[in-house]
């Protein structure tokens, strides 16, 4: 059975701070994974989506990697701006499960001014 | 936002009782989840549909049904709702299967007391 985890579940930094969230998932068949934006009471925003194939993807200030072979992928955000907090949620599709999607709990994010 | 939106957004009902909870797209995508959000849990799976009539179950489905008469509409139906179904419910759509869910609704929070 795939399983996703984040871990913190809760993150406060300080504006401007560079930052990494994790996300680790227990199957490395992985088809892809892709990283979700939910900001309170709001649906989920689509940031990044990594294929297997490939090992980053980027855009803006974002920065999300895939290390299928550990498990393992993370989402790095620049220059991090009060605007950013959010709960960053993390979700993985399996080749044995296509249709599905897994996610992580999610891990909430604040950026102090 | 893409054209998807989700009745009611908020419902209170009582034990026992019936709910339908409705999702309508207008981006005529063809497929079409529910998932149910809990603190500590992410996003889980309840049913997914690949095309009209078209359904299968997610990981967390008893109790629940589904039907998808239109490209347009995926109905959820807690057939005898109960205190553990208290939840946000969350519709996505996706054009594709080998895209993770493209657009997601803004959620129904629904209180079953």
């Amino acid at each position: 059975k795939q399983e996703v985890t984040q871990i913190p579940a809760a993150l406060s930094v300080p504006e401007g701070e560079n930052l990494v969230l994790n996300c680790s998932f227990t199957d490395s068949a992985i088809y892809n994974l892709q990283w979700f934006r939910q900001d309170p009471g709001k649906g989920l925003t689509s940031l990044l989506l990594i294929q297997s194939s490939q090992r980053e993807q980027t855009s803006g200030r974002l920065n999300a990697s895939l290390d299928k072979s550990s498990g393992r992928s993370t989402l790095y955000i620049a220059a991090s701006q009060p605007g950013d907090s959010a709960t960053y949620l993390c979700a993985g599709r399996w080749e044995t499960s296509y249709d599905k999607v897994i996610f992580g709990p999610g891990t909430s994010l604040s950026v102090i001014p | 936002d893409a054209g998807i939106t989700q009745s009611p957004r908020h419902k209170v009902t009582e034990t026992g009782t019936p709910v339908t909870l409705r999702c309508h797209q207008t981006e005529n995508h063809r497929y079409m989840y529910w998932y149910r959000q809990d603190p500590g849990h992410g996003l889980r799976l309840i049913h997914y549909s690949y095309g009209v009539k078209d359904t299968d179950k997610g990981e967390v489905s008893d109790g629940y049904s589904v039907s998808r008469s239109k490209t347009e509409d995926f109905l959820l139906t807690l057939e005898s709702a109960t205190s553990s179904q208290t939840s946000v419910y969350f519709c996505a759509i996706s054009e594709r299967a080998v895209t993770v869910e493209a657009f997601f609704g803004q959620g129904t929070r629904l209180t079953v007391v």
